[in-house]
Order: structure tokens, then C-alpha cells, then sequence
């Protein structure tokens, strides 16, 4: 019973590298999210996906591109990192987003950019 | 603009010492408010929703209620596995996005 599965767990880069996290949910659910955790300033959406096929931003999505592969998987891409993308990276998943449904979370990617 | 402000940032207690976690939000219209339990290392666990003021929920220890302005979360009795990082959520009418607070860091020492 995975639930939602994220990898890598731990990384870390150069400023301006670049580097792909995956997401994959095995629960069937609609909708999927990326958020972004910082000391001090709770859990911050970068970007969701509603539904297979949509995706749209949330309150932090500079720097970031998502692609929603299908209906499993949501992977979060950094094409040139920075400092300021060090943080602890989420994705969860819901069965829909417009209804008052429970988010699952994974594990969670820590991410350092140096 | 939607808030959610969490007090306090930080709580010791006792085992047995009861308290209350605070959340109060602002937001244009409350579809449903959100608790979760995050230990250190792990994703955020959901606990509870709340809908409409005066609705209460529990779960062991745990006792979860809501205002118009603001949610309480009541643990009696707690014991050491109790602690953890305690987060509120709150979804706004016609979003399709939570918003959190910044969290409750509960320690208890047994």
C-alpha cells in the first residue's frame, strides 16, 4: 500500500543546474500538488494539476515547471536552481480538488542548493 | 488576502498536562478547515475536517473545533508519542488549493 511515492529523497546541487523530482500516486486520484516547506512559513503551493491534462500555478511557482505524465504521476523540474530553492519539497494528492477531500502526502524530497 | 495564523510557534507539556493549539483564518469563505500531524522526516497525516462552526471531531486525544474566526485543537491527557508538528489548512470557496498555517511544534516530556 504506497500511497504517494517521491523521489529523490534527499539532493543536492549546484546553483543553476537542473534536476527532475517524481511524484507517482497509485490511490486513482484526480488531482495532485507540489508544495514547498520552509521553516517558519508552513507548507507553500508551487503548482497543481486538477485533473489529467491541467495544470496551474500556485502561490510560488517562479522557477519551477511541472508536467502531469498521466493520471499517476506529477514531476516538478528546476531548470536552473538556486539558493533560494533549498527547501523541503512535498507532493500529495487528493481524489478531487473541488471537493473537501483529505490530501495524501509522500515523504518528501530535502533538497540543498549550494 | 486568505491567512491562517497558528499559535503558539512552540509548546512544551508534561504527559498528562492538557492544552489547546490555536488556529484562526481569514478568508473570503471557508469551505472546510483542515488539521494534519507531521513528524519530523515524513509528509503532513491527516487528522481532521471541520465544515461549519460549532461542528466538533475527535479522535483519541484529540478534539478538534471550529468558529467563524477560528479552530481549536484540544489534546487531553497527552502522552509522549503525542508530539509532533500540528498543521491547519483551510480551503476558500470556488479554490481548488489549501492554504496552511505555519504550524504548532508540540513537545511532551514524560
Amino acid at each position: 500500500n504506497a500511497g504517494v511515492t517521491q523521489t529523490p529523497k534527499f539532493q543536492v546541487l549546484k546553483t543553476g543546474q537542473s534536476m527532475t523530482l517524481q511524484c507517482a500516486q497509485d490511490m486513482n486520484h484526480n488531482s495532485m500538488y507540489w508544495y514547498r516547506q520552509d521553516p517558519g512559513m508552513g507548507l507553500r503551493l508551487i503548482y497543481y494539476s486538477a485533473s489529467e491534462g491541467t495544470t496551474d500555478k500556485g502561490e510560488v511557482p517562479n522557477g519551477y515547471n511541472v508536467s502531469r505524465l498521466n493520471k499517476r504521476e506529477f514531476s516538478l523540474r528546476l531548470e536552473s536552481a538556486a539558493p533560494s530553492q533549498t527547501s523541503v519539497y512535498f507532493c500529495a494528492s487528493t481524489l478531487h480538488s473541488a471537493t473537501n477531500e483529505k490530501l495524501f502526502f509522500g515523504s518528501g524530497t530535502q533538497l540543498s542548493v549550494l | 488576502e486568505d491567512q491562517v495564523t497558528q499559535s503558539p510557534e512552540a509548546l512544551r507539556l508534561q504527559e498528562g498536562e492538557s492544552s489547546s493549539l490555536n488556529c484562526s483564518y481569514t478568508v473570503s469563505g471557508l469551505r472546510g478547515l483542515f488539521w494534519y500531524r507531521q513528524d519530523p522526516g515524513k509528509g503532513p497525516e491527516f487528522l481532521f475536517t471541520l465544515y461549519s462552526a460549532g461542528e466538533e471531531k475527535e479522535k483519541e486525544r484529540l478534539k478538534a473545533t471550529l468558529t467563524k474566526k477560528e479552530s481549536f485543537l484540544h489534546i487531553t491527557a497527552p502522552k509522549p508519542e503525542d508530539s509532533a508538528t500540528y498543521l491547519c489548512a483551510v480551503q476558500v470557496q470556488g479554490a481548488q488549493k489549501l492554504v496552511f498555517g505555519q504550524g504548532t511544534r508540540l513537545t511532551i516530556n514524560p
